[in-house]
């Protein structure tokens, strides 16, 4: 399993974008990157997965380059609300949990 | 409309007496896992069921056992609760283990576990 590597903490201002960088040197060919959100005291909320190049959903878009080996979550206009943590997993099956980076929206 | 549903919400056990926590799934996903997570930590895999296989990751202590008696409904059960047991227990299933469809995991809301 490609081991993950991302910020622990960034801030930020409501309205703004924040953009999320998780490094996976060794991803394998067969892997996806995957980011899932949790908010305190509940269980992580899957985000958003990609392969390669662009995703886009109604939450959040991914960023892949060619080589795959980052990937950059994008939130447009964070609210309040985001303030979380955000996980980047890269693997096939079992998903297992980096240290995930804390995102503090503040008014 | 709950997906994955865990009773109960809040556990309080004792140290060493036995505890079941219980997880059960709408979803009809062919995989369930059990996770647990401490106090600022990231969820850590205990183990999960594709079907009615059982695949404990390594690491996990014997104390920690699981059972899966039918496709909705999973448990977790600890056999001599420590203090250091206390924490989040989370639950999750995916359609399957391998593939795209294996990388969206629906968790549900967790059973914080106590230990006095």
């Amino acid at each position: 399993l490609a081991k993950t590597t991302q910020p622990i903490s960034m801030d930020s201002y409501e309205g703004q974008e924040v953009n999320i960088t998780c490094s996976h040197n060794n991803i394998a060919t067969n892997d996806y990157i995957t980011w899932y959100q949790q908010f305190p005291s509940q269980g992580p909320r899957f985000i958003i997965q990609g392969y390669k190049t662009k995703v886009t959903n109604e939450v959040a878009s991914l960023f892949i380059p060619a080589d795959r080996k980052s990937s950059t979550l994008s939130l447009p206009r964070v609210s309040l609300s985001d303030t979380a943590v955000y996980y980047c997993l890269v693997g096939e099956g079992k998903l297992i949990f980096g240290q995930g980076t804390t995102l503090q929206v503040k008014p | 409309d709950a997906m994955v549903i865990q009773n109960p919400r809040y556990q309080v056990t004792q140290f060493g007496k036995p505890v079941t926590l219980s997880c059960s799934q709408t979803l009809n996903h062919n995989v369930m896992y059990w996770y647990q997570q401490k106090s600022s930590q990231a969820p850590k895999l205990l183990f999960h069921y594709y079907d009615k296989d059982f695949n404990n990751e390594a690491d996990t202590p014997d104390n920690f056992q699981s059972r899966r008696p039918n496709t909705s409904f999973c448990f977790l059960d600890i056999r001599s609760p420590g203090l250091g047991d206390a924490a989040m227990y989370l639950c999750a299933t995916s359609r399957d283990l391998a593939g795209a469809a294996s990388y969206e995991q629906y968790f549900g809301p967790g059973t914080r576990l106590t230990v006095t």
